[in-house]
């Protein structure tokens, strides 16, 4: 069980068109999916937080307008890359809580990732 | 900032036992310390998490020490597969939630 899948798995893309990118847990109900961005040989970063229905929480340093993000239901989470350009490109990440992720113990299932390449 | 720190690189022969620290010196009463692991191009693998006990699954083993303040995830015998990226992790309060923030991880590298 908890199992988080994204696709596409990887998108190519020309600078200035938006990408979409999907999350979906498969067989639990997610409350609260979060997104991440790695670039090469670095950690992973969050960028947003996300609870089903409600509008996103963003980390500091990352644009909203940018960055959409829409949990319109506890299965699937969207993130919308708008004019997209080179310095975008990027490995993302979703993660997806089965609970309130006030909740101690409370474990992050990942997905296997988007690389996205912007030409 | 993550509220943990690792060794940045490790290095273990194939069927001997990994062990890998953590340190979370700060970590509260109630929070939980969670390890995933990383391999190449893809996401984060939920391995295992604890609160005060040791914890072991079919994958892993984890101790924590009586005061909390540091863990060790153990591998019983590692095999080449086991190689990758392992994060140690103590979630972070947020704005009404709890959130990851990854630290830069120990890379584990199992020798033949």
């Amino acid at each position: 069980g908890a199992v988080v899948s994204q696709h596409p798995s990887w998108v190519i893309c020309k600078s200035g068109t938006s990408v979409k990118i999907e999350c979906r847990s498969l067989d639990f109900q997610a409350t609260t999916m979060f997104w991440y961005r790695q670039f090469p040989k670095q950690s992973l970063m969050l960028m947003a937080t996300s609870n089903e229905g409600s509008k996103a929480t963003y980390e500091q340093g990352v644009e909203k307008d940018k960055f959409l993000i829409n949990h319109a239901s506890l299965t699937l989470s969207t993130l919308t890359v708008t004019s997209a350009h080179p310095e975008d490109s990027s490995f993302y990440i979703c993660s997806a809580s089965r609970g309130v992720a006030q909740q101690a113990g409370e474990t992050q299932y990942f997905g296997p990732g988007t690389r996205l390449l912007v030409l | 900032d993550a509220k943990t720190t690792q060794p940045p690189s490790m290095d273990c022969a194939e069927g001997r036992a990994a062990n890998l620290p953590c340190n979370h010196s700060t970590i509260s009463g109630n929070e939980y310390v969670y390890w995933y692991r990383q391999i190449h191009s893809q996401g984060p693998q939920y391995i295992i998490h604890g609160l005060k006990n040791n914890e072991t699954n079919e994958m892993a083993s984890l101790i924590i020490t009586e005061d909390r303040k540091s863990s060790t995830l153990i591998l019983p015998h590692a095999t080449l597969r086991d190689t990758a990226v392992y994060y140690c992790i103590v979630r972070v309060r947020g704005s009404g939630t709890y959130k990851y923030i990854f630290g830069t991880g120990t890379r584990l590298k199992v020798l033949a």
